[in-house]
């Protein structure tokens, strides 16, 4: 499972507030996800990493924001959050571009 | 557009065999993923099969792949209380400049009846 690690596992917060969450890896993978679960939509991407400072969006990205200072982290921002941003949130590594991704054990983040 | 489908549930008794099934649009996917989740866990990799092959087979589990209809079936022999979970079916599609993208379908909850 690549030592994944996610922090908080649970938070609650208000709407307005801005909150951070972190990804873990103890297996040095390149490539980094993080994920929005929400009931009748599965996993969506939020954004990825390709490698130190080097994100891009995915399909649902509009309201976060990421980070990859270091190979081992990957933080992701809700800058202000809201309630639709109610969810689960998962974090998920590969080694290579083409390689299986494993998944982190997820943050249920309430925000009210 | 790219879109997997599951249904959301089924329901066996133990012992028997369970089929779950996801349909995909994309033809381009390469590989098509198994995922588990259990209750309060994340997503466990079952097994995946590449585009090429048809079928794959792991102890308990069997993986079908139908490319001409874009349908992949899981079945899982002998089923346990222990399978009970939220099974998703992912593609890997091309996306941007990271081709490792993949899309889930909705999850298919599985209830194991003892």
């Amino acid at each position: 499972d690549a030592g994944i690690t996610q922090s908080p596992r649970h938070k609650v917060t208000e709407t307005g507030t801005p909150v951070t969450l972190r990804c873990h890896q103890t297996e040095n993978h390149r490539y980094m996800y993080w994920y929005r679960q929400d009931p009748g939509h599965g996993l969506r991407l939020i954004h990825y990493s390709y490698g130190v400072k080097d994100t891009d969006k995915g399909e649902v990205s509009d309201g976060y924001s990421v980070s990859r200072s270091k190979t081992e982290d990957f933080l992701l921002t809700l800058e202000s959050a809201t309630s639709s941003q109610t969810s689960v949130y998962f974090c998920a590594c590969a080694l290579r571009e083409s390689d299986t991704q494993y998944f982190g054990p997820g943050t249920r983040l309430t925000v009210l | 557009g790219e879109d997997v489908e599951q249904s959301l549930f089924l329901s066996v008794r133990e012992g028997d065999s369970s089929v779950i099934n996801c349909t995909y649009t994309d033809s381009s996917s390469t590989y098509l993923y198994w995922y588990k989740q259990e209750p309060g866990a994340g997503l466990q990799l079952l097994t995946y099969i590449f585009s090429n092959m048809d079928m794959k087979q792991d102890q308990r589990l069997t993986v079908l792949l139908n490319k001409k209809d874009k349908h992949l079936s899981l079945r899982i022999a002998d089923t346990q209380t222990g399978d009970s979970a939220i099974y998703f079916c992912a593609e890997r599609v091309g996306y941007g400049g990271a081709t490792n993208k993949l899309i889930f379908g909705t999850g298919t909850l599985l209830a194991v009846q003892p």
